[in-house]
């Protein structure tokens, strides 16, 4: 099975950078996924990783380090529509996808 | 209009009480998925099915059941309702697994109750 672990909230004002653990245990590995989830819509997709190192789009980034079972998703120069949920997803050995329980991000003025 | 829609997208019922949720895409994937969302415990998988001929159990499979009707068409059943089922269920699918094409693309939710 995964276990996937992510703080459950955050807050930070807005313009500042947050960042967002996740670390997981996982029965194999085949990629990390983050998703943004706004209160009463659906996920979407914001970044997927599967090598060591940081991908960056834009003001979001998102760093995985396989070794250690980790990853961070930042937030920068944070705007009020990026208060959300932020979803760690871990596609295991057996190509299903797990969801950590998610981190609500607040952006205050 | 939305490429995965659900139907309904709110509904009360009552314990007993035999539900159905339906889905439909029009993305042309293959790869088509329940999860269930409750609050502190995220997402989690009930049912997944890769083609037409295939349906897999989740992780919580137990009080559910589903039917693929066609590629562009996933249904999920609770034959017998009970309160612990009220959750914001979310269909999913996606191209293939491998790579960044494993990305799901989420329907917009049905919130069910069951009192």
């Amino acid at each position: 099975g995964q276990n996937i672990d992510q703080p459950t909230e955050m807050t930070a004002t807005e313009g500042a950078i947050v960042q967002i653990n996740c670390t997981y245990q996982t029965s194999g590995f085949n990629g990390l996924f983050w998703y943004q989830q706004h209160a009463g819509e659906a996920p979407t997709f914001l970044s997927y990783n599967v090598l060591d190192g940081l991908e960056e789009k834009g003001r979001f980034s998102s760093f995985l380090s396989r070794s250690k079972g980790y990853s961070y998703l930042l937030l920068k120069e944070l705007q009020m529509k990026d208060s959300a949920s932020y979803l760690c997803a871990v596609r295991g050995g057996d190509y299903k996808l797990s969801f950590g329980a998610g981190t609500t991000v607040t952006v205050r003025a | 209009d939305a490429d995965v829609t659900q139907t309904p997208r709110n509904r009360i019922t009552k314990t007993g009480k035999r539900i159905m949720l339906e889905c439909s895409q029009t993305k042309g994937h293959d790869r088509m998925y329940w999860y269930r969302q409750d609050p502190g415990l995220g997402l989690r998988l009930i049912y997944y099915s890769f083609d037409v001929k295939d349906i897999n159990k989740g992780e919580i499979s137990d009080g559910y059941s589903v039917s693929r009707q066609a590629q562009a068409k996933f249904s999920l059943s609770l034959e017998s309702a009970i309160p612990n089922q009220t959750a914001l269920y979310f269909c999913a699918t996606s191209k293939r697994a491998e790579g960044r094409t494993g990305e799901l693309f989420f329907g917009e939710g049905s919130r069910l109750t069951v009192l």
